[in-house]
């Protein structure tokens, strides 16, 4: 199956500082892909899609400004997030659709934010 | 927007037994995705159901639609300890749309 990877798997930082995570599509190709946050025994939230080579989608009540999406290539997608407080430690997971086959999307491992 | 309501929020079932989740979307389904998340660890995708009726079977679990009440049951045979973890629905919240809503989710537990 379609694989997608997340660098780093978990990342600790000073409040204040910008953390930038990487989505990796390994095998093939993802035109979109999606970031998504959760919290401790939460669902996950979508933050915002990806579109490669044009702005990202934000949705409602996230940030752009604070969350910045870079989809540069067809395999990678990057979250920034600047001038990150401790209310913005989360779980982070990115996820990518496989447009060719069954509308299936496959998620990454997730990133663990710890901002102290 | 579109809501999802899963059933149990956890569930504790002895090795072996049967089991059953649940996942309720307020609005029409145009396709129910079912996942599983180790805590702390990604999502690995399960199965997906596009058509009301639809079953799916993967080893020993068993994902049906119910287009007409927006439902989907995700049934676990016989399970085993590595069937422990969360279980997520999720739904494209319109037509062609590839944004994914996602359940609240059910905690399952397998006690040896």
């Amino acid at each position: 199956g379609a694989v997608v990877s997340q660098h780093p798997s978990w990342v600790i930082c000073k409040s204040g500082t910008s953390v930038k995570i990487e989505c990796r599509s390994l095998d093939f190709q993802a035109t979109t892909m999606f970031w998504y946050r959760q919290f401790p025994k939460q669902s996950l939230m979508l933050m915002a899609t990806s579109n490669e080579g044009s702005k990202a989608t934000y949705e409602q009540g996230v940030e752009k400004d604070k969350f910045l999406i870079n989809h540069a290539s067809l395999t990678l997608s990057t979250l920034t997030v600047t001038s990150a407080h401790p209310e913005d430690s989360s779980f982070y997971i990115c996820s990518a659709r496989v447009q060719a086959s069954s509308y299936e999307q496959y998620f990454g491992p997730g990133t663990r934010l710890t901002v102290t | 927007s579109q809501e999802l309501e899963q059933s149990p929020q956890s569930l504790i079932v002895q090795e072996g037994k049967n089991l059953t989740i649940n996942c309720t979307s307020s609005k029409t389904l145009y396709g129910l995705y079912w996942y599983k998340q180790k805590y702390g660890e990604g999502l690995i995708f399960l199965m997906m159901l596009q058509k009301g009726g639809e079953e799916k079977s993967h080893e020993k679990i068993t994902a049906k639609l119910d287009e007409k009440k927006q439902q989907s049951s995700l049934h676990i045979t016989a399970s085993q300890p590595s069937h422990a973890g969360i279980y997520l629905c999720g739904a494209d919240s319109s037509l062609g749309n590839e944004k994914l809503t996602f359940g609240t989710g059910t905690r399952l537990t397998i006690i040896p």
